[in-house]
């Protein structure tokens, strides 16, 4: 069955460190991926997305994802945290081919930031 | 600006009493989708339109009724709401076009059910 699995469901980090979220997959075929960012009381925003081309891929606010086909994974990182960046982030796929791209969501992880 | 927008954004009903939650796109995107959001599972998608008329069922499709008679809009309607219909709803919609397909999503619209 298709599915997307975030292990991390609460992260914790201070301002400015690093941070990496995971996301693994489980999928047919290579398929379209997302990393979408949910602000309190706010819709979802796009970060960053790769259906081809090179893996690492950068998005906006300064995240970038890498694409590993051998590990079927698609984490998150930034090299420095602001406090902003505090939300729940969504890894999400769909099918590259296709008439419809029904989306597949992770359950979420959920970023605090320490000041 | 591109937008979905959604409305309410906020609605307490009591349980039975028809509901319509509206969704409207300016993109002029073909596709279209209903998502409900609950604490440890995420979105799951409710109903999703490929264009004008066209329709089909998501993963949570119980209960719920959509239509898409234009192709700017896609409301979702509750005939009868129960109480295990309290979630976060989000619409979204989406291009055909192959490499463009990421989903722009509306603000939300919290349910709840009495």
């Amino acid at each position: 069955a298709q599915s997307v699995t975030q292990p991390d469901i609460h992260i914790t980090v201070s301002e400015g460190a690093s941070l990496e979220l995971r996301c693994n997959y489980s999928y047919g075929a290579t398929p379209y991926l997302f990393w979408y960012v949910q602000s309190p009381g706010q819709g979802l925003q796009l970060l960053l997305k790769y259906f081809s081309g090179d893996t690492l891929v950068q998005g906006i606010k300064g995240f970038e994802a890498e694409f590993k086909r051998s590990q079927s994974s698609f984490n998150l990182r930034k090299p420095s945290v602001h406090w902003s960046d505090a939300a729940e982030y969504f890894c999400a796929v769909a099918p590259l081919s296709g008439g419809y791209n029904k989306l597949i969501f992770g359950a979420g992880t959920r970023l605090a930031v320490h000041p | 600006e591109a937008q979905v927008t959604q409305n309410p954004r906020y609605l307490i009903t009591v349980t039975g009493k028809k509901l319509t939650v509206t969704c409207s796109q300016n993109m002029n995107h073909e596709y279209m989708s209903w998502y409900r959001q609950d604490p440890g599972l995420g979105l799951r998608q409710i109903y999703y339109s490929m264009n004008v008329e066209v329709t089909d069922k998501g993963d949570v499709p119980e209960g719920y009724k959509v239509s898409r008679k234009e192709k700017r809009n896609f409301p979702l309607i509750l005939e009868s709401p129960s109480p295990n219909q309290t979630s976060l709803y989000f619409c979204a919609s989406s291009q055909a076009s192959p490499g463009r397909k990421e989903a722009f999503f509306g603000q939300g619209t919290r349910l709840t059910v009495v």
